[in-house]
């Protein structure tokens, strides 16, 4: 059941310009993670950030949590044509959450 | 990280015939998987969750009879789309849950029934 959304909806940048995606969420969480999605393709699992855990970064992304505001943030950096995907989180805890993901295009 | 994979991870087939996806914990043992269906441009649907050696509970709104849910081991899920219509074509994907609580999301496999 629908219990957060992630903003924006579509994002478009240049290449080399940072893209930054939003997830809010309503219940208490153990986990939250990011996948990426190309069109037509599989989920790849990119980062879980545990509830206890303000941030993480691998490579060029970096993720942020704040439970206060039950939100997170994926930041993507120095990004690429190839990092053209929809992005989702995925909340796990009282009550589980798959977004409906932000569809990012990167503008080579 | 934990990996679950599926086999296949695109498959075609013709209307009326069965399809079979499987969905592994490569690293890990799952007590819980879960199958999830995810329509063009949109979030994941929960079609059923499976425990290992019990019957899989279902969502209100799925055909037990039509998607049939096997969990035969703790690293093992199965799914199988009985005679398989073109409105089934979708993309069907499975997560596994770790003995600790944090569930991992397999890749996905397309279906598309001609």
């Amino acid at each position: 059941s629908q219990q957060g959304e992630e903003d924006p909806q579509a994002l478009s940048i240049q290449e080399g310009e940072n893209a930054t995606m939003n997830c809010s969420y309503k219940t208490s969480i153990n986990n939250l993670q990011w996948y990426r999605q190309n069109s037509g393709r599989g989920l790849v699992h990119l980062i879980l950030i545990r509830s206890n855990e303000r941030e993480k970064h691998s490579g060029r992304l970096r993720v942020t949590l704040d439970t206060s505001k039950k939100s997170s943030s994926l930041l993507i950096t120095a990004s690429r044509a190839a990092d053209t995907a929809s992005y989702f989180c995925a909340t796990d805890g009282d009550q589980f959450y798959f977004g409906t993901g932000t569809s990012l295009t990167v503008i080579p | 990280g934990a990996v679950v994979s599926q086999h296949p991870s695109w498959v075609i087939c013709k209307s009326g015939t069965s399809v079979k996806i499987e969905c592994r914990s490569l690293d890990f043992q799952a007590t819980t998987m879960f199958w999830y269906r995810q329509f063009p441009k949109q979030s994941l649907m929960l079609m059923a969750t499976s425990n290992e050696g019990s019957k899989a509970t279902y969502e209100q709104g799925v055909e037990k009879d039509k998607f049939l849910i096997n969990h035969a081991s703790l690293t093992l899920s199965t799914l199988t789309v009985t005679s398989a219509h073109p409105e089934d074509s979708s993309f069907y994907i499975c997560s596994a849950r770790i003995p600790r609580g944090e569930q991992y999301f397999g890749p996905g496999t397309r279906l598309t029934v001609t």
